[in-house]
């Protein structure tokens, strides 16, 4: 059964600061990895999709990779603003096509 | 081009009772998943639909239930509401399924059970 694992659970960090966040997996057999951005009681944002082929992703200040050899991803955060406060989540598309969802971790991006 | 709607956002039912909840997925997309997001639980998947026909459910009581029309707008029922039902449910959609998909969430219906 995949499990989904996301670490830290919260994170606090000053204005500026280029931040790691981790998502670790027990199956390597997915079809994608996607990252998710969630704000208080809203929906999910997606902010970036990787292949099951590809090793990583990048969109402006974001950064994904993907090693499914190790069952692990990380979302890279540049620069970051408090705007960038929010819940993220990493999800799997696992060989049923549904998406199994870490359990996110809570960021806090201080003025 | 629109996102994905959900209605209604919010919704306060008593225990008992039966809800509806309403999916328009983005115009194009095929396919269409429900989540269940509860504080203690997290994000569980209900069940996905794909022209029409229900391709995959998740482990839900069967008072969880859903169908796609032709349009592929999708609907989500679940009767006898308990207070354990309580959550934010969430709607996905994407172009097709397989590997090089992207779901596409709604605002989400936030159903209160009282």
């Amino acid at each position: 059964k995949q499990e989904v694992t996301q670490i830290p659970a919260a994170l606090s960090v000053p204005e500026g600061e280029n931040l790691v966040l981790n998502c670790s997996f027990t199956d390597s057999a997915i079809y994608n990895l996607q990252w998710f951005r969630q704000d208080p009681g809203k929906g999910l944002t997606s902010l970036l999709l990787i292949q099951s082929s590809q090793r990583e992703q990048t969109s402006g200040r974001l950064n994904a990779s993907l090693d499914k050899s190790s069952g692990r991803s990380t979302l890279y955060i540049a620069a970051s603003q408090p705007g960038d406060s929010a819940t993220y989540l990493c999800a799997l598309m696992d060989s049923s096509y549904k998406l199994i969802f870490g359990s996110g971790t809570r960021l806090l991006v201080r003025p | 081009k629109a996102g994905v709607t959900q209605t209604p956002r919010y919704l306060i039912k008593t225990r008992g009772q039966q809800v509806t909840l309403s999916c328009s997925p983005i115009s194009g997309h095929r396919s269409v998943s429900w989540y269940q997001q509860t504080p203690g639980q997290g994000l569980q998947f209900l069940f996905e639909y794909f022209s029409e026909t229900q391709r995959n459910k998740g482990n839900f009581p069967g008072r969880f239930s859903g169908r796609q029309f032709s349009n592929s707008r999708s609907e989500m029922n679940v009767s006898t509401l308990e207070l354990g039902d309580s959550a934010l449910y969430l709607c996905a959609s994407s172009l097709e399924q397989g590997g090089s998909t992207e779901a596409f969430f709604g605002q989400g219906t936030r159903l209160t059970v009282v």
